[in-house]
């Protein structure tokens, strides 16, 4: 079983859509969640950061972890073209070390 | 303000050559990073730094080899290019003790 686990997708949606995006993970240590948008040939850029349970809403994305289930969900409102991208999960340790695990990636399209 | 750049961008190399991907970062970042990036894989970390002259090991270090002779400079050595090294790396940084990850723009390497 893979630490991290996220649908790879591809996953299409019209405009306007809420989209729902997942990971699950094994280690049950994890403290530090977050989510990164990658645009096609780009860098990951970090979208949202959680810590520990519970949710958290910065204006159309809202993002939620849930600990007692292994389970951290990226909601996305109003979809937009521009929010196209790969999204992925993310979660650490601490925030002194390397620990930072990845997800493989869920691949968003919104079509207009 | 740049931020995290890696030079270059595209590469082919043939199996057996040896190349040195560049990364520079202007935020005075204590941590850095490489990270490859491969199909269902997510990013797996290759090796680190906490500080100039300080390197360690990550997930994958096999093949390559780093350096940290300046707060801004992270390269990282392919010594004997393989096929399996084919995949697109990027380099990284960040702040001690903050989770927010800054990457570059990524380089695709392809190894024929």
């Amino acid at each position: 079983q893979k630490e991290v686990e996220q649908d790879p997708g591809p996953l299409s949606v019209p405009e306007g859509a809420i989209v729902s995006l997942n990971c699950t993970y094994s280690n049950s240590a994890f403290q530090y969640f977050m989510w990164y948008r990658q645009y096609s040939r780009k860098g990951p850029e970090l979208l949202m950061y959680t810590y520990s349970s519970g949710n958290k809403e910065d204006g159309r994305f809202t993002a939620q972890v849930d600990k007692s289930s292994k389970y951290i969900s990226l909601f996305i409102r109003d979809s937009q073209p521009s929010d196209s991208a790969t999204y992925l999960c993310a979660m650490s340790l601490d925030n002194y070390g390397q620990n930072f695990v990845f997800g493989p990636g869920t691949r968003l399209s919104v079509l207009p | 303000n740049a931020g995290v750049t890696q030079t270059p961008k595209f590469q082919v190399l043939k199996t057996g050559q040896s190349m040195t991907l560049q990364c520079a970062q202007d935020m005075n970042h204590e941590y850095m990073s490489w990270y490859r990036q491969d199909p269902g894989m997510g990013l797996r970390l290759i090796h680190y730094s906490v500080g100039a002259g300080i390197t360690d090991q990550g997930e994958v270090p096999n093949g390559y080899n780093v350096s940290r002779s300046t707060t801004e400079d992270f390269p990282l050595r392919l010594l004997s290019a393989a096929p399996s090294q084919t995949s697109v790396y990027f380099c990284a940084s960040r702040q001690g003790g903050g989770n927010t990850i800054y990457f570059g723009e990524g380089s695709w390497l392809t190894v024929v």
